[in-house]
């Protein structure tokens, strides 16, 4: 069974701009949840979306924004990038939320 | 916040079984212990969780003690591919982790 795959890899913005990232999560996964890892604070958990809906949401700003497809696939948006946002942002899928989770690779992203 | 609280770092040997300590004394009833480890920037890879008895798999083996409040990694063989940071989790929804700063273990041949 393929993993969680996340698009793109790498990405380079700039202050001000916004971003898109994607992540396709295992085949019958329904939940998936975001987090930023940053050197500075370590993993942090962003959000949560089951059925398309937000169920848990973390301590960041509006800036940060995501979204769930009916086939579960999520993206999550961050608008007018700041230098703080560079970070490797990983998500994770469960079948439904109340079990292990499993990782992505996670999407690198830097603001210039 | 991350509730659990891991040694910063510890060595082991390249053979010898390397055991990872991790605190979480204000666990509830509820909550399982989750690990999982992260290689060099990688996505975290899951381990192995519990709730209150051992646990074994084909990748570690979980110790919790019978209070709950701490539980212990072991990885029977360590080899140079464990080198990672490991984390440690409570959690009662498996879909909202928060992280610590996990123990980096560096096994040395």
């Amino acid at each position: 069974k393929a993993g969680v795959t996340q698009t793109p890899r790498y990405l380079i913005k700039t202050r001000g701009q916004q971003v898109t990232l994607s992540c396709s999560p295992i085949s019958g996964h329904r939940s998936v949840s975001w987090y930023q890892q940053t050197p500075g604070q370590g993993l942090q958990f962003l959000f949560e979306y089951f059925s398309e809906t937000q169920r848990n949401k973390g301590n960041f700003p509006g800036r940060f924004s995501g979204r769930q497809f009916s086939n579960s696939r999520s993206e999550m948006n961050v608008s007018t990038l700041e230098l703080g946002d560079s970070a490797l942002y990983l998500c994770a899928s469960s079948l439904a939320g109340a079990e292990t989770q499993y990782f992505g690779p996670g999407t690198r992203l830097l603001v210039l | 916040d991350a509730k659990t609280t891991q040694p910063t770092s510890m060595d082991c040997a390249e053979g010898r079984a390397a055991n990872l300590p991790c605190n979480h004394s204000t666990i509830s009833g509820n909550e399982y212990v989750y690990w999982y480890r992260q290689i060099h920037s990688q996505g975290p890879q899951y381990i192995i969780h519990g709730l209150k008895n051992n646990e074994t798999n084909e990748m570690a083996s979980l110790i919790i003690t019978e209070d709950r409040k701490s539980s212990t990694l072991i990885l029977p063989h360590a080899t140079l591919r464990d080198t990672a940071v490991y984390y440690c989790i409570e959690s009662n929804t498996g879909n909202q982790f928060y992280f610590g700063t996990g123990t980096s273990l560096t096994v040395i041949p």
